[in-house]
């Protein structure tokens, strides 16, 4: 199965800076099949990206996904209190599909 | 607006074994796959299984579940179950319904605590 890696583990940061979260795959992951999701404290996550780039339905666009092969990147471009929460990417290329341990957006 | 209701979690002995239900509103139920996902304590996500729009001929299954967990639907009462035999301490986690888009997850339910403990 492919193993996906996410760094940095905590990123601090404060609001109005742009964050830059990593998702690496131990395999290439076929036709950029990469989403990432957030997750905040007692609740369920939500669907941000998926297509390695396009944005789901309501998501700002301050959020943006790109790469493709084996890495992968989110960028929010300007923080917003909101924002800071866990953010995990999942791959759908190969079964079974297997997410990444996560990436903790914390205010610094 | 779209809504999953995830219910049925509770505790478990090892070796026993419970069913979860999703209902589901505000979209069409019979057109979407449907999957499961949980997380366990201090741990990562990790998909479970997955099922095929319509009838639900087709389903799949993560390794860690094969064999012991069954999921179905009931288009009629647009509703997901996921029936767990055979529960291991590891099963225990929230099991979360969610709405599969060919692999990725646009719709999560608020999930279901399942605890397998002695």
């Amino acid at each position: 199965e492919i193993v996906l890696t996410q760094s940095p583990g905590t990123l601090s940061l404060s609001p109005g800076e742009r964050a830059t979260l990593s998702c690496r795959a131990s395999q290439s992951v076929s036709s950029r099949y990469l989403a990432w999701y957030q997750r905040k404290p007692g609740q369920a996550p939500r669907l941000l990206i998926f297509g390695a780039s396009l944005r789901a339905t309501g998501i700002p666009d301050r959020f943006s996904g790109s790469g493709s092969g084996t890495d992968f990147t989110l960028t929010i471009s300007r923080l917003e209190p909101e924002d800071f929460a866990e953010y995990y990417c999942q791959q759908y290329g190969s079964s079974p599909w297997t997410f990444g341990q996560g990436t903790k957006v914390e205010i610094k | 607006e779209v809504q999953l209701l995830d219910s049925g979690g509770g505790l478990v002995q090892p070796g026993g074994s419970l069913r979860v239900s999703c209902a589901a509103s505000g979209f069409h139920f019979i057109t979407y796959a449907m999957s499961w996902v949980r997380q366990a304590p201090g741990r990562g996500l990790e998909w479970v299984s997955a099922i095929s729009v319509n009838s639900g001929s087709s389903t799949y299954y993560a390794d860690s579940v094969k064999g012991r967990f069954t999921i179905s639907r009931d288009n009629s009462k647009n509703t997901l179950f996921l029936q767990m035999h055979s529960l291991r301490v590891e099963d225990t986690a929230v099991y979360y319904c969610v709405t599969d888009r060919g692999g990725y997850f646009d719709h999560w339910g608020r999930g279901a605590l399942v605890t397998v403990s002695s």
